[in-house]
Order: C-alpha cells, then sequence, then structure tokens
C-alpha cells in the first residue's frame, strides 16, 4: 500500500497556464505539506496544514495556493505557470506538527514549464 | 533562525569504504534532528533520527550523535556498498518545520 501518493509524475506544461497537483496519504496523519525541490537537490518547505488548517505558509508567490478538502489530501494549485516554477514537488505527511515526528514523503511531481 | 549546514559533495567512494557526511545545525531551543536518504527517482526516505542529546540514530549500518556541544550530527557508515549511492540530507525539526540542509550526493563504485 503506497502511504503518501502524488499525481501526476510528470508535469510539462507551458508558461501561463494553470495546474493543479494532487496528494493523498493513507496513514491516518493529521499534518500534510508540500516541498519544493530545485534542480540542485535543495529542499524548501512551502506549506504545511494541520487537521485542513493552513499552519504554514512560507514566502510563496501567492499563484500558488494549496487546499486540503480533508486530513487524507493536500493538493496544489498553480497559476500563470512561469519557467522558474520548474522543479519537483513533493508532498508529505506527519503524525503531528511538531517534536520527533517522521515525516513520510510521497514520490514527487516533476513539473517542466516550457 | 534555524539552518543546517552539511558537507558539500559529490562524494565518490570505493565499495567497503569508510563514509562520513558531516552535518552541524543552528537552532533555539531543543530541535530533533534526522537524516533522510533520496535514491535516485525516488521521494525521501527517513534513515535515521535522534531527539536529544547523546542520543544515537541506526539504520542499515549507517549511525549519526546528536552532539549538543559541537551542535552537530554526522552521519557514518563503516563498509558502503553500491546501493547507498544516493543523495542524503541532514535535517532538524523545530517550530513546526523541518529545515533541511543543502544535500550531500555519494556514488559509491564497485
Amino acid at each position: 500500500d503506497t502511504a503518501v501518493s502524488q499525481t501526476p509524475k510528470y508535469l510539462v506544461t507551458q508558461m501561463g497556464n494553470d495546474k493543479s497537483i494532487k496528494c493523498e496519504q493513507n496513514l491516518g496523519h493529521d499534518t500534510m505539506y508540500w516541498y519544493k525541490q530545485d534542480s540542485k537537490k535543495f529542499l524548501k518547505i512551502m506549506f504545511s496544514y494541520n487537521n485542513k488548517e493552513l499552519i504554514i505558509n512560507e514566502t510563496v508567490p501567492n499563484r500558488f495556493s494549496p487546499k486540503s478538502p480533508d486530513k487524507a489530501h493536500l493538493n496544489l494549485h498553480i497559476n500563470s505557470l512561469e519557467l522558474g516554477d520548474s522543479a519537483v514537488y513533493f508532498c508529505a505527511s506527519s503524525q503531528g506538527t511538531g517534536g520527533p515526528y517522521e515525516q513520510y514523503f510521497g514520490p514527487g511531481t516533476r513539473l517542466t514549464v516550457t | 533562525g534555524n539552518s543546517v549546514t552539511q558537507m558539500e559533495g559529490p562524494v565518490t567512494l570505493s565499495e567497503e569504504a569508510f563514509l562520513t557526511i558531516n552535518c552541524t545545525y543552528t537552532a533555539t531551543g531543543y530541535p530533533s534532528l534526522f537524516w533522510y536518504v533520496q535514491y535516485p527517482g525516488e521521494g525521501l526516505q527517513l534513515l535515521l533520527k535522534a531527539t536529544k542529546a547523546d542520543d544515537k540514530g541506526s539504520n542499515k549500518g549507517f549511525e549519526a550523535t546528536y552532539r549538543k556541544e559541537t551542535t552537530s550530527f554526522h552521519l557514518e557508515k563503516g563498509s558502503v556498498q553500491v546501493s547507498d549511492s544516493a543523495v542524503y540530507f541532514c535535517a532538524l525539526r523545530a517550530d513546526y518545520k523541518l529545515s533541511f540542509g543543502a544535500g550531500t550526493t555519494v556514488t559509491v563504485r564497485a
């Protein structure tokens, strides 16, 4: 059973388009995250939701909008895509918001904007 | 703020060599520390963790000890295999966030 799944795995689109990435976890966790990994493998947190409530919102352009319809899902919608948005986006989940709780990562979505 | 500084790579080793990847951190309070591994084309997996000073995390032959006095969490493995080729990330958890180091690419040659 896949713990954290993301769709699609690859996404190729043109500048100016709007796209969404979906994430689902079947671990019963109450906290979910979106990370961006750039071409140099650097990982940076973008957003975090706890029980469907936004708790972390890093300095991310407002073209990016997360949506959590329930505790098991966290989707990422991106408007007006730009070349600089090309990256691998990872979803993750954890049992709690702090302390020693491990984060479980999805396989990633490679977004290429042309 | 919280940050992690990790040894720059890439690191290339022969099989059965000793691997060490240095990691130091800056944080207020008492963060939890983690090593994650990313195999080619995959997401990150937790390799090991330590939640308080002097804790030693270990898994798959890898070890790291939480050293508060030197604010370090260096990763070591005594004898690497080709299957250990991956990117390794040191991370700390504080203020609800996981902050990652830049990652170290390790390649093990047969």
